[in-house]
């Protein structure tokens, strides 16, 4: 079946340029996560969506990134104003709930010039 | 507050030989525990998880998992590393918190396998 589709997958941008990156869950999937890889480290939480509840934005480093879930389904996170140290890989995963398995697209490398 | 720490951030063995990634967590109730794995330029794979059954998980490619509440540990292990098995690995806890579950990630175990 269809897993989670990430677009694109890879993007290039100059310094201060905005972007928007996609992510299309699993069908059904209520929990929706972004979450920012940077070369060889572990995962950093950036935001969780839960059905129609308020989303968890806890994880966001700054207000040039945001994200929003449209009719429950398709995520955008758009980080603004873009800068070198916003260069990671962008992953998105979806679930049932937030302690059940999560399914990861395979991301987002986006390059800061 | 849960945490979770992997213990070694790589794990060099020979094809052939067994493997051990070490996971402890830290926990307040009663919590979900997850491997994953992701190789290179690929999202996580869901390994294996507990949900509170049996305390020996297993999971996908011979890994399996032995959920032992007095050490507060979620060991991985495999009887015989193959090749394919070179990744990072992800232990990750999830469990109550204010207002629903939160989940956190270890920093990974970057696991090497030798011919």
């Amino acid at each position: 079946g269809a897993g989670v589709s990430q677009s694109p997958s890879n993007k290039v941008t100059e310094k201060g340029k905005d972007v928007e990156l996609r992510c299309d869950p699993i069908s059904g999937h209520t929990a929706l996560y972004w979450y920012r890889q940077s070369l060889g480290q572990g995962l950093e939480f950036l935001i969780y969506f839960q059905g129609n509840s308020a989303p968890d934005k806890s994880g966001l480093p700054s207000d040039r990134f945001s994200a929003e879930r449209t009719g429950g389904s398709v995520s955008t996170l758009t980080i603004q104003r873009t800068q070198q140290e916003d260069s990671a890989v962008y992953l998105c995963a979806s679930g049932w709930r937030s302690n059940q398995p999560q399914h990861f697209g395979d991301g987002t490398r986006l390059s800061i010039l | 507050a849960q945490s979770v720490t992997q213990l070694d951030s790589h794990v060099s063995v020979s094809e052939g030989t067994p493997v051990l990634l070490r996971c402890n967590y830290s926990s307040s109730y009663s919590p979900s525990l997850f491997w994953y794995v992701q190789h290179p330029n690929k999202g996580l794979q869901l390994l294996l998880k507990y949900t509170s059954a049996a305390t020996l998980v297993k999971g996908i490619n011979g890994f399996e998992a032995e959920f032992k509440k007095s050490e507060t540990s979620f060991h991985l292990t495999k009887p015989s590393a193959h090749m394919s098995d070179a990744a990072e690995y992800f232990c990750v806890v999830s469990d109550r918190n204010t207002g629903g579950f939160k989940t956190i990630f270890g920093a990974g175990t970057r696991l090497f396998v030798k011919a």
